[in-house]
């Protein structure tokens, strides 16, 4: 069965520091990867997603993630984070031709400005 | 467009009573999705339609939990005889094609069983 794992549940950042979250997922055939964020009091949104090519996806807001095949892992990184970046990151992963996504627990983090 | 619309936003209910929940999708979307979200997870899939046919249910989905979405156009979700494990967040989503496209979700109906 297919399984997502976020290591990092929270983290605190302070605003310019680098980000990197953590994803590895349980699928030995091809996958779709994404990253939803949640900003508080909102609904989930598409960051990025990757499906072939390039495995180093950029998304909104100057997010990018790398899939590393033989990792199994698709971690989230940023340069420099803002205050507005606080929010909760959930990743998730669709086996290739199917319509249904694995989520992860997500991670929250806190940006202290 | 103003994306996809859920109803209510909140829901409090008496236990054992029935709910009915109605998502909205952007309207040229063909698929439409139920999740469930309770706190600390991420949302956990529970049904999808293409058009007006459900085309799977997890097994999350008890026969209490029943999904609807006549006409290929907005969706319902009804709970029967909720119980307190039903409390969470109830989570819809449309896309034009399907996995690959990406989701778009809706604000979510949050469910209180008391």
């Amino acid at each position: 069965a297919q399984s997502v794992s976020q290591h990092n549940h929270h983290v605190i950042l302070s605003e310019a520091a680098s980000l990197e979250l953590g994803c590895n997922y349980s699928y030995g055939g091809t996958v779709n990867l994404f990253w939803y964020v949640q900003y508080p009091g909102q609904h989930l949104q598409l960051l990025l997603k990757y499906f072939s090519g390039d495995p180093l996806v950029k998304g909104i807001k100057g997010f990018e993630a790398e899939f590393i095949k033989s990792k199994f892992s698709f971690n989230l990184r940023k340069p420099s984070v803002q205050w507005s970046d606080t929010a909760e990151y959930f990743c998730a992963v669709g086996a290739s031709g199917t319509y249904k996504y694995i989520f992860g627990t997500g991670t929250r983090l806190k940006v202290l400005a | 467009d103003t994306g996809v619309s859920q109803d209510p936003r909140h829901k409090i209910t008496k236990r054992g009573q029935n709910v009915t929940f109605r998502c909205d999708p952007i309207s040229e979307h063909n698929r439409l999705y139920w999740y469930r979200q309770t706190l600390g997870q991420g949302p956990e899939f529970l049904t999808y339609f293409q058009n007006e046919a459900q085309l799977e249910k997890s097994r999350l989905l008890s026969d209490r939990f029943s999904a609807e979405r006549p006409k290929g156009s907005f969706s319902t979700l009804e709970i029967q005889r909720t119980e307190q494990g039903d409390s969470a967040m109830y989570l819809c989503a449309s896309s034009l094609q399907g996995v690959g496209d990406g989701y778009t979700f809706g604000s979510g109906t949050r469910l209180t069983v008391v």
